[in-house]
């Protein structure tokens, strides 16, 4: 099956720095999204973003489908930005099944 | 609007014990999945729902079983609960292909 790899694992900063997370995927897709898992667990849908570039106030995705990886950018980091940001991509005639990434977990200290 | 509800929020079973996981959402989306998630992982599809009557297995659906009867309710069975069920189960809905999915906020489950 498809396999969706997220870098880096964990990932600390203090507050007002900027970061990326990656996620790479090993088939083609025609689904992918990116989630922010908050403390209390509950998961935020970012972006829906089979590829190209969007942007949402201080975060911003860019998929490149053809090379199969895509970006997660926050800008400006805030303490409620914590917590585990996950890729979960469907696969091209899968039929609606999320296959997700570890995760990336992020820690903002003020 | 509420989105999608799910209900209990919390459960604690004794092992060998049956139990429903309640879903519902007023999006009106024919896509209707359930997802559990274990510590440190990401979610795994248990199974899926591509509209009302409509249901298949996902990659863990062992032990689970599901109906739709309606558009706006999924249930989950636990069947005969396990220590191995353990687990926070989440309901997701979409729309369909070229659109996002929307969770529950999830019932963290609980089996000694």
């Amino acid at each position: 099956g498809i396999q969706v790899e997220q870098s880096p694992p964990d990932l600390i900063l203090q507050e007002g720095a900027n970061s990326t997370l990656r996620c790479n995927f090993s088939d083609s897709v025609n689904n992918l999204q990116w989630f922010h898992q908050n403390p209390w667990g509950q998961l935020i849908n970012l972006f829906y973003i089979p590829s190209g570039t969007k942007q949402n106030g201080r975060l911003s995705a860019t998929t490149v489908a053809t090379e199969r990886y895509s970006l997660l950018y926050i800008s400006s980091s805030q303490t409620t930005d914590s917590g585990v940001y996950f890729c979960a991509v469907e696969r091209k005639g899968s039929n609606y099944q999320l296959i997700w990434g570890a995760g990336t977990k992020l820690i903002i200290k003020p | 609007n509420a989105g999608v509800t799910q209900t209990p929020k919390f459960q604690v079973l004794k092992t060998g014990q049956s139990m429903t996981l309640q879903c519902a959402q007023d999006m009106n989306h024919e896509y209707m999945s359930w997802y559990r998630q274990d510590p440190g992982m990401g979610l795994r599809l248990i199974h899926y729902s591509v509209g009302a009557g409509i249901t298949d297995q996902g990659e863990v659906p062992n032990g689970y079983n599901v109906s739709r009867s309606t558009t706006e309710d999924f249930p989950l069975r636990l069947l005969s609960a396990a220590p191995s069920q353990t687990s926070v189960y989440f309901c997701a809905t979409h729309r369909g292909l070229d659109y996002g999915y929307t969770f529950g906020s999830g019932t963290r489950l609980t089996v000694v």
